[in-house]
């Protein structure tokens, strides 16, 4: 059963160009959660969407960045207009159901906005 | 909204010994707690949680204490191997209408099993 998948795993942007972070949760989860995780630092919750929900939001800076999870396909985050501070590590994690609180974490996004 | 404070930030042990990590938490409603170890490089990857309803769960050499009334909560590792040298970070949420709350972690600790 493969895990949670991301991709890509490194992104290098410029200045005002878009990143655009994908994640393909485990076989069977319908609940994704995306993470930032600065240098020397815990993981902040970011956004949390089912299957063509956003459930909460809360942890979303107010402009650049938006999420989706579409019916088919992976939920994408999307930044736009990079800036230098938006460098980071972007995890998503997946977890089955409403029902179940365990987060299955993939392997990360690396982000270098130069 | 949630708070979750860890300790020590790093800890180092001889290969052996025990290592403890506490970590306290802000909201009465939280009622999940998980821990997580990372490696560099990569994800978080769980290795033990507690809901709330528990004062103590057991895994092998890990165990993970719970006490709501103080909100506090401790990762205890016994025996301790190179391989469990990493960063460990615990985390809490809280069940709404929803479904889980997103996780709150602390900062994470680093810890170093001297040969």
């Amino acid at each position: 059963n493969a895990g949670v998948m991301q991709n890509p795993r490194h992104l290098v942007r410029r200045r005002g160009q878009e990143a655009r972070l994908r994640c393909s949760p485990m076989k069977g989860h319908s609940h994704v959660y995306w993470y930032r995780q600065l240098p020397e630092e815990g993981l902040k919750f970011m956004v949390y969407l089912q299957k063509e929900n956003i459930i909460d939001e809360s942890g979303m800076p107010k402009e650049r960045f938006s999420a989706e999870f579409p019916k088919e396909g992976p939920s994408i985050l999307r930044i736009q207009q990079v800036v230098r501070g938006d460098s980071a590590a972007y995890f998503c994690a997946s977890s089955p159901s409403r029902s179940q609180e365990t987060q299955y974490f993939g392997p990360g996004t690396r982000l270098l906005v130069l | 909204g949630e708070n979750v404070e860890q300790h020590p930030s790093t800890l180092s042990v001889q290969e052996g010994d025990s290592a403890v990590i506490k970590c306290t938490y802000s909201d009465s409603a939280s009622n999940y707690f998980p821990w997580y170890k990372q490696e560099l490089g990569k994800g978080p990857q769980l290795i033990i949680d507690i809901r709330s309803n528990v004062g103590e769960k057991k895994d092998q050499r890990i165990a993970v204490t719970l006490n709501k009334t103080a909100k506090h909560f401790s990762l205890h590792i016994t025996e301790t191997q190179p391989e469990d040298s990493a960063v460990y970070f615990c985390a809490a949420s809280k069940r709404s209408g929803g479904g889980a709350d997103g996780l709150t972690f602390g900062k994470g600790t680093h810890l170093i099993i001297q040969p």
